[in-house]
């Protein structure tokens, strides 16, 4: 079945440098999958960060980025520059090829970001 | 105001009994989802409608059961809960259930004694 990996439970970061959370994925059903990041700050709710339908496309959002790479199966989270707001658990997840929707999600990453 | 409204928050049941959750959305969606997170487990899909219909059901137990009652409401039945239910219930809404972006509400967090 479909699956994601992000192989870190826990990533810690000073505050303005870069930062990658790595995520891999199996896709088995038909079609190719979407790919998605969310995030979950303290104490709120799963909130999407950004997402890629296509492979070989570049998803983005508040100074976040992943590209849909196929051939590395992977959609690594990457940001330039980290700040003490970004501390947050992010998810990877997939939704695969078949029209039922279903999110196959990733373990979770914690950030931390020391100011 | 918040668009995806799951109730109670917080829960504690003891082992055997029956429990609800509720969950409202106000997105004008047409599919809406239950998830769970237990602990040192990443989120698991449990069951997805569309129109109020199941349109697919991952959770092998028939102690779980969905209810449709309007079209802005799933709500989770749980029966003869168990220690090992105890877990994050998580439920999403998108437009439809194809290529459409799933929002979540806040979860509830249930802790079976």
């Amino acid at each position: 079945g479909d699956s994601v990996t992000q192989t870190e439970g826990q990533v810690t970061v000073s505050e303005s440098k870069s930062l990658i959370i790595n995520c891999t994925y199996s896709a088995t059903s038909i079609g190719y999958p979407n790919l998605f990041w969310y995030v979950r700050y303290p104490g709120e709710g799963l909130q999407l960060l950004l997402k890629v339908i296509t492979a070989g496309q570049k998803g983005s959002s508040r100074g976040f980025e992943a590209t849909y790479n196929k051939e590395a199966t992977s959609f690594h989270l990457q940001k330039a520059s980290v700040q003490e707001s970004d501390s947050a658990v992010y998810y990877c997840a997939l939704r695969g090829g078949s029209a039922l929707g279903r999110l196959h999600f990733g373990a979770g990453t914690q950030l931390i970001v020391i100011p | 105001d918040p668009k995806i409204i799951q109730k109670p928050k917080y829960l504690v049941a003891v082992t055997g009994s029956e429990k609800i959750l509720i969950c409202e959305q106000y997105l004008g969606h047409n599919a809406m989802y239950w998830y769970r997170q237990s602990a040192k487990k990443p989120l698991e899909f449990m069951f997805s409608y569309s129109y109020q219909k199941l349109m697919d059901n991952q959770t092998a137990s028939s102690r779980f059961q969905p209810q449709s009652s309007k079209k802005n409401h799933l709500d989770l039945q749980i029966t003869a809960l168990k220690p090992d239910d105890s877990a994050t219930y998580f439920c999403a809404s998108s437009q439809e259930n194809t290529q459409d972006t799933q929002y979540f509400g806040p979860g509830t967090r249930l802790l079976v004694l």
